[in-house]
This record gives structure tokens, sequence and C-alpha cells, in this order.
């Protein structure tokens, strides 16, 4: 099993700020990679897949990075609305497998 | 538009079994891959289980293997988990999902969940 392990666990930062979350896979797997936002009582969104693709109506600045067994996941001036928890996931072989996640909080 | 809805988390007695149903629409159901995500209260996401489009392929995590089953109808445009010998770390809400191609294993709609407890 690939174990994927994100940090930090809790990011704070102020509105219109950068943040720079990270993804690690114990092994690699390639570029299939997959970004989820996740707010309080909502159900996963698909930001990014393939590492670096945007999904439909994803905003321009969320990016993704990486390849491998290093990813990153950047927001280039933090809204309002996405203070949330943010999930990597590989799906380069089963089992699929999710980092434990960060929240990106209020500074 | 796509929508999934999940149906049948209930309150269940450890040992005891349940059936999870997801209503899918806006979308050609036989075409797509689907899959199952948990998440036990203030925890993360786990994968739990998929199955391929035409139902012939499946796959579960290590931890419900043997215990749970995934089907799909295709005519009724439905996705199942058969939940048996639950336990009390099955207790989560249980994600329904569509994967995005038959050779992707990322989810890009998700249904709003349904929660399951299990407990005495």
């Amino acid at each position: 099993e690939i174990v994927m392990t994100q940090s930090p666990a809790t990011l704070s930062v102020s509105p219109g700020e950068r943040a720079t979350l990270s993804c690690r896979a114990s092994q690699s797997v390639s570029s299939n990679l997959a970004w989820y936002q996740q707010k309080p009582g909502q159900a996963p969104r698909l930001l990014i897949y393939g590492a670096s693709t945007g999904a439909t109506g994803i905003p321009a600045r969320f990016s993704g990075g990486g390849s491998g067994t290093e990813f990153t996941l950047t927001i280039s001036s933090l809204q309002s609305e996405d203070f949330a928890v943010y999930y990597c996931q590989q799906y380069n072989s089963w089992p699929l497998t999710f980092g434990g996640g960060t929240k990106v909080e209020i500074k | 538009e796509v929508q999934l809805l999940e149906s049948g988390g209930d309150l269940v007695q450890p040992g005891g079994s349940l059936r999870l149903s997801c209503a899918a629409s806006g979308f050609t159901f036989s075409s797509y891959a689907m899959g199952w995500v948990r998440q036990a209260p203030g925890k993360g996401l786990e994968w739990v289980s998929a199955i391929g489009g035409s139902g012939a392929t499946t796959y579960y995590a290590d931890s419900v293997k043997g215990r749970f089953t995934i089907s799909r109808d295709n005519s009724k445009n439905t996705l199942y988990l058969q939940m048996n010998s639950l336990r009390a770390e099955d207790t989560a809400v249980y994600y329904c999902a569509k994967r995005a191609a038959v050779t992707s294993g990322y989810f890009d709609y998700w249904g709003q969940g349904t929660l399951v407890t299990v407990s005495s």
C-alpha cells in the first residue's frame, strides 16, 4: 500500500497570502495524484488531477505541481472561501490512498 | 448536471448488516466506474471500494474485504454497498463518488454522504 503523507497538518494563513501544501508518497505514483478540498459538512470537491491539471470550474489561483513522490498544492492568494481541509490522493495503484489532510485556517 | 444521492445509512448494532444505495443521474452511468469513500467522525478520507462500469471488476480496501460487497444496477443507475459483519470502526459518513474515467482512479463528482453508525 502506498502511504500518502501531508504536511503541515495545519497551515495558518492570512487572506491574500500564498499557501503551499505538501504531499509525499511512500513510493512513486508518477503523476497519478489528485487534490480535493473539503469544507465542514460538505463532500470533497476535486481541485487538481494528474498532479497539475485543474478540474472544471476551479479558479486559476489553485495550482498543483510535482511528480514521483513529492507534490505541492499552491493557492496563490487565499480567499475567504478557501479556508478548508485539503487532501491528496494517489491513483497509481490499488488500494487508492488519501493523505491525512491539511487544514488551512485563518491567521 | 451530475447528481449522486446516497441513502441507507442508519444506526446498526455490531455484527449487523446494512445496504447503502447511490442513485446517479446526469451522466451515462454504465460508462463510468464508481466508488465508495468513507470518513469517520473528525477523521480523514478512506477509500473503501470501487467497481468498473459493467460491474465485472471490483476492488476493496483490506479493512472491508470479505465483509463488504460493491455492486451496481445499470438499468436503475444505482450503485450499492452491502455491508456485513459491521464493526464500531466502520462508523463513518459514506460517500458515493464517480470516477473520472475507466483508467483514472480519481473522483470528479461526489454525493453528500450517508451516515452509518455502528453501536450497541
